[in-house]
């Protein structure tokens, strides 16, 4: 019954380093998301996937890329991380057709910058 | 304008009492969804309850019920008999479909701390 699993769950870099976010969901979903959570910002989309082979810009997607691998998993990756990429991130999946379909979210990435 | 708007950034409520959080929203769409999730301090983001813009009752999930008003524009929710476990943050969200594009926007979120 995993869901939605991120790897890692922590991870600590210097300013100029690069690192992926890996995310993995085993519920089919055609949907897969970025999000970063700051202290009084919410969620804020950096890029989603509506489905296999497809990727869009969210809100704050600069510094960033992502791939969709296959339907299971959507990375996202720091090509040089900065101090400002300090964050949690979220991964999150959903089906992409019927609005009445909530978003499943992973435990998130607590990633800081150092 | 924001798109979702959460204008408690922190409640109280004392056990057993109902409390309701405030969501308001900002669309030219027809159909969208609003959502609200729940986020307890051990971080996991948690799906709680989901109301339609064609619905036209409100939702209700166990101790959970959406006070949808679609000409103001707001999803509040509405908690009854408060247990300490409700103490979290709360987010309200909304999804909206656009010619095939969608999009999901979430508020500041409300932090709700239930007193005993």
């Amino acid at each position: 019954n995993a869901g939605v699993t991120q790897t890692p769950k922590f991870q600590v870099l210097k300013t100029g380093q690069s690192m992926t976010l890996q995310c993995a969901q085993d519920m089919n979903h055609n949907s897969m998301y970025w999000y970063r959570q700051d202290p009084g910002m919410g969620l804020r989309l950096i890029y989603y996937s509506a489905s296999e082979g497809t990727t869009d810009k969210g809100e704050v997607p600069n510094g960033y890329n992502v791939s969709r691998l296959n339907k299971r998993e959507f990375s996202l990756r720091l090509e040089s991380a900065a101090p400002s990429q300090t964050s949690v991130y979220f991964c999150a999946s959903s089906e992409f057709r019927g609005a009445n379909q909530p978003q499943h979210f992973g435990d998130g990435t607590r990633l800081s910058i150092l | 304008a924001q798109k979702i708007t959460q204008t408690q950034p922190g409640m109280f409520v004392q056990e057993k009492e109902a409390v309701t959080l405030d969501c308001t929203y900002d669309t030219s769409d027809q159909s969208y969804g609003l959502f609200w999730y729940k986020q307890p301090s051990s971080g996991e983001m948690i799906f709680l309850i989901y109301q339609g813009s064609y619905d036209e009752q409100n939702a209700t999930e166990g101790r959970y019920s959406l006070n949808f008003q679609k000409a103001r524009k707001s999803a509040n929710l509405v908690i009854s008999a408060s247990q300490l476990g409700d103490s979290a943050m709360y987010f309200c969200a909304m999804r909206e479909f656009s010619g095939g594009y969608q999009k999901v926007t979430f508020g500041t979120g409300t932090k709700l701390q239930v007193i005993p």
